[in-house]
């Protein structure tokens, strides 16, 4: 069975652009979180998506946006990049929102901007 | 809002000897999980080991073991018989049970070394 799939695994943007990051969540699972983690910060709240919708939502600027799929398949969009957004970016995936169904999460994306 | 705190940036440990991550969390609900998480240098985050506050009894994976104090809010996790795949940073995290608080609180993590 196939994991929870980040793509892509590397992505180096300028300051000023936008970049949109992939998550593939584990077949039939159809919550998908996503974190940052920063060395400074740690790892931080971003979204939950669950059908199609954004059911939760953590402390970022409105520049951090997400959305998801039909699929469950989720993106996350960030524009207007700043430094301060290297990072690395997590999704997290489980069969349903109740805490106990379990959480996979990806190998991340890591985002270097210049 | 809830906090995790781990104190110990770093730790070391012999092989096969055992070690004991620390880690305190601040939460006025009765009703959450707790975790351990461990993240190698493949950057998956791999769940280790979970526990439910509603129980008393630690939980234990194999070699990993909990000591979970409720009223103290403590929730460290004891290593036995280490191994070299155990060296990787580890994180404790919280999440309320309660749907709409539907989030990891993690930890800072822990780095742990492995010694030969």
């Amino acid at each position: 069975k196939a994991g929870v799939t980040q793509t892509p695994r590397y992505l180096i943007k300028t300051r000023g652009q936008q970049v949109t990051l992939s998550c593939s969540p584990i077949s039939g699972h159809r919550s998908v979180s996503w974190y940052q983690q920063t060395p400074g910060q740690g790892l931080q709240f971003l979204f939950e998506y669950f059908s199609e919708t954004q059911r939760n939502k953590g402390n970022f600027p409105g520049r951090f946006s997400g959305r998801q799929f039909s699929n469950s398949r989720s993106e996350m969009n960030v524009s207007t990049l700043e430094l301060g957004d290297s990072a690395l970016y997590l999704c997290a995936s489980s069969l349903n929102r109740a805490v106990n169904y379990g959480y996979t999460f990806g190998s991340g994306t890591r985002l270097t901007v210049v | 809002a809830q906090t995790v705190t781990q104190s110990q940036p770093e730790m070391s440990v012999q092989e096969a000897e055992t070690v004991t991550l620390s880690c305190t969390y601040d939460t006025s609900e009765s009703d959450y999980y707790l975790f351990w998480y461990k993240q190698p240098p493949s950057r998956q985050m791999i769940l280790v080991i979970r526990q439910e506050a509603y129980k008393q009894q630690n939980a234990t994976e194999n070699r990993f073991s909990v000591n979970f104090q409720k009223a103290a809010k403590s929730f460290s996790l004891k290593i036995s018989d280490s191994q070299l795949g155990d060296a990787a940073m580890y994180f404790c995290a919280y999440r309320s049970a309660s749907v709409t608080g539907n989030q990891f609180y993690f930890g800072t993590g822990t780095s742990l070394t492995v010694i030969p």
